[in-house]
């Protein structure tokens, strides 16, 4: 089946610690982004990346990295210097030249 | 800064009557929209959208509706079922913007719908 998979789906973390959420695509798209969801809020902007091997920061892009060596997936790694790091993750893509966005699951990380 | 908002953060209705989300907008460089629908702990799920050079397109049960002299967007689904009760986010899209796809969201608005 095509569409966007985020692994793991719950995800525990030490503070300190860094941790790496997986977001792998078969929809042929070109631009995968990450989003951070807040409970009872919207949506955020973290990275984003329209083609391989390269990325922009979104609106609340500190203490998060990225990074698009495969046209498939957009792995994030959230850093011991973000300092609010529990929330509900979003992995998104979208294809050249379209605007809709299409969502994958999305992974819950609590710092424990 | 330019935002996307919504005037009713909750929504209840009765199974079988049809329900209206609105959405605010306040940047009239955006020329397109889109609905989504979040269930509970589920990624959003895309709904219906629409372009600027549109004022209204229609779905299955749903319906959406822009007001660009007002910066107004509603979705309006039509026989409501209990499935329907989810999160409803608008986003709306910069014309200008040089990154397609890139979409800024509302807070969404709860919709309860009673058996």
């Amino acid at each position: 089946d095509g569409g966007i998979t985020q692994s793991p789906k719950y995800l525990f973390r030490k503070e300190g610690q860094n941790v790496t959420l997986s977001c792998e695509q078969n929809l042929n798209h070109d631009a995968m982004y990450w989003y951070r969801q807040d409970p009872g809020q919207g949506l955020r902007l973290i990275y984003y990346s329209q083609i391989v091997n390269d990325f922009q920061k979104g609106d609340i892009a500190e203490g998060y990295s990225v990074s698009r060596e495969k046209k498939e997936s957009f792995p994030l790694t959230v850093t011991s210097a973000q300092k609010n790091p529990t929330a509900f993750y979003l992995c998104a893509s979208s294809s050249s030249g379209g605007n809709t966005i299409y969502f994958g699951e999305g992974s819950w990380l609590t710092v424990v | 800064g330019e935002n996307v908002g919504l005037h009713l953060p909750t929504l209840s209705v009765q199974e079988g009557d049809n329900s209206i989300i609105n959405c605010a907008y306040s940047n009239s460089a955006s020329d397109y929209f889109i609905w989504y629908k979040q269930e509970s702990g589920k990624g959003p799920q895309f709904i219906i959208d629409i372009r600027s050079n549109m004022d209204k397109r229609q779905g299955q049960r749903v319906t959406v509706l822009l007001n660009k002299t007002v910066k107004h967007l509603s979705l309006q689904i039509a026989a409501t079922q209990p499935g329907d009760s989810a999160v409803y986010f608008c986003a709306e899209k910069d014309a200008g913007g040089t990154s397609y796809g890139k979409l800024t969201f509302g807070q969404g608005t709860i919709l309860t719908v009673h058996p």
